[in-house]
């Protein structure tokens, strides 16, 4: 079975502090994709980045980065210099499968809420 | 532009009054599917729909119908909906081959009182 685990509930930090959420991912595939989901407080879910399983180089995109570790099964996103738009709750997700049936379903999880205060 | 629509955004009702949120997508996606979300328990997977006609339960179905009558209709219903019902909604689509490429709805708040 697959799971994600967000250890992190809650994170509030200060303005310019960098910050890092962590995701715990479980699976048997080897063929997987990661996610990361930003839902601000209006609601929507805004698509971050994704990661397949044989690609572990780390990504930066502006302020954003992230750390895909196959070795222990985690895929850390790291905010430097955060802002408080950055406030949000973020979710890791994952889908994993032979994708031979088609009936894979993403997989998150429960989200950590980043709080960044002025 | 490539989009899938939620309606409505948001409804308040009473206790066992059936209600229909639809959810439309223009991309010819095959698969289609439905979660809820839950404060401290992230997104969970109510339905599925793999093509017209073929739907499966996912992890919490219990409350809730769907049809796939049209590929690209995805209707979730509540027959008698319960507070316990009371949550965030989301509808989302892929391709078949492309699984990768999740496409959410803006999501639809529900209250259930």
């Amino acid at each position: 079975a697959q799971k994600v685990t967000q250890a992190q509930t809650e994170i509030s930090v200060v303005e310019k502090e960098d910050v890092t959420l962590d995701c715990v991912y479980e699976t048997r595939d080897t063929t997987y994709y990661l996610f990361w989901y930003k839902q601000p407080p209006s609601g929507e879910l805004v698509f971050l980045i994704r990661r397949n399983s044989f690609d572990e180089q780390n990504e930066i995109s502006g302020r954003y980065s992230w750390n895909f570790q196959k070795s222990t099964s985690s895929f850390n996103f790291t905010i430097t210099a955060s802002q408080v738009v950055d406030s949000a709750v973020y979710f890791c997700a994952l889908i994993s499968g032979d994708f031979q049936g088609g009936s894979e379903k993403l997989v998150f999880g429960k989200g950590t809420k980043l709080t960044v205060n002025p | 532009e490539a989009q899938v629509t939620q309606n409505p955004r948001y409804l308040i009702t009473v206790t066992g009054k059936k209600l229909t949120v639809t959810c439309s997508q223009n991309m010819n996606h095959e698969y289609m599917s439905w979660y809820r979300q839950d404060p401290g328990l992230g997104l969970r997977q109510i339905y599925y729909s793999m093509n017209v006609e073929v739907t499966d339960k996912g992890d919490v179905p219990e409350g809730y119908k769907v049809s796939r009558k049209e590929k690209r209709n995805f209707p979730l219903i509540l027959e008698s909906p319960s507070p316990n019902q009371t949550s965030l909604y989301f509808c989302a689509s892929r391709s078949a081959d492309r699984y990768y490429e999740q496409y959410f709805g803006p999501g639809t708040r529900l209250t259930v009182t």
